[in-house]
C-alpha cells in the first residue's frame, strides 16, 4: 500500500501570498490531520478532518484553513503568509477518527519557506 | 492541560551501547502514548504505542518502552544502538476523548558515535 503523499515537497513564497498544500492519505484511511513543525515551537496540531468535516482545530489563526474531499484527500491553505509560517507541514492519516489510540501515519511533509 | 516533556534535547551514545530516552506526560485520564522517529528530511515513523494492557511495549527496530503510571513516564529503550538509529525521537500523547489530535514533546536528537 502506498503511504501518505504530500505535494509539493518544497515551496518558496513571499510574504502576503497564499499557499495551498495537498495531502493524499493511505488508501482506505478516512481521517487526515495536519501538523506544523518548527524549530522553536516543535510539532503543533493544526486541524483534523474526517468525512469531509473538520473535527478538531488547533490554536492557529484563521489564516490557516483546510478541507477534505470525498476521496479523503485533504488540502490546507494559508493566506497572507508571514515569515513565521516557514515550517515543515506534516499530514497524517488514520483509518478512523475520534479515537486517541488510532495510529497516525505521517507523510514526508511539505517544507514551506516564506521570504 | 495535556503536555509531554522530553527532558533531554540532545543525547550522544556510542554504537553498541544501551539507550534510554525519557518522556513524561501530563494528562488527566488514561493516556494513549506513542513514540515516533524522524530522520532528516523525512516524516514521522511510528516506533510503538501504548493504550492498555502490558506496560512494557515492544516496537519496531528493537525498541521498547515502559509505561509507568506512578511516574507519568513512558521511556523508550534499546539494548544496543546502531549508527542508523541516529535521528530525532518524539514522544506523543493522544487523548481518550473525541479527537485524534496528538500532543508532542519537543523531541530528543540522538547522535551515535562510532
Amino acid at each position: 500500500k502506498a503511504g501518505v503523499t504530500q505535494t509539493p515537497r518544497y515551496l518558496i513564497k513571499t510574504r502576503g501570498q497564499q499557499v495551498t498544500l495537498s495531502c493524499s492519505p493511505i488508501s482506505g484511511h478516512r481521517s487526515v490531520s495536519w501538523y506544523q513543525q518548527t524549530p522553536g515551537q516543535g510539532l503543533q496540531f493544526l486541524f483534523e478532518y474526517f468525512s469531509e468535516t473538520q473535527r478538531n482545530k488547533g490554536n492557529f489563526p484563521g489564516r490557516f484553513s483546510g478541507r477534505q474531499f470525498s476521496n479523503s484527500r485533504s488540502e490546507m491553505n494559508v493566506s497572507t503568509l508571514e515569515l513565521g509560517d516557514s515550517a515543515l507541514y506534516l499530514c497524517a492519516s488514520s483509518l478512523e477518527a475520534g479515537t486517541g489510540w488510532e495510529t497516525q501515519y505521517f507523510g514526508p511533509g511539505t517544507r514551506l519557506l516564506v521570504l | 492541560a495535556q503536555s509531554v516533556t522530553q527532558p533531554d534535547i540532545h543525547i550522544t551514545v556510542s554504537e553498541g551501547a544501551s539507550l534510554e530516552l525519557r518522556c513524561n506526560y501530563s494528562y488527566g485520564a488514561t493516556p494513549y502514548l506513542f513514540w515516533y522517529v524522524q530522520s532528516p528530511g523525512q516524516g514521522l515513523q511510528l516506533l510503538l504505542k501504548y493504550f492498555s494492557g502490558d506496560t512494557l511495549v515492544q516496537g519496531i527496530k528493537g525498541f521498547e518502552a515502559e509505561f509507568k503510571r506512578s511516574q507519568s513516564s513512558f521511556n523508550l529503550r534499546k539494548p544496543s544502538v546502531h549508527w542508523s538509529d541516529a535521528a530525532e525521537y518524539f514522544c506523543a500523547v493522544g487523548g481518550s476523548g473525541n479527537t485524534g489530535k496528538l500532543i508532542f514533546g519537543q523531541g530528543t536528537t540522538l547522535q551515535v558515535k562510532p
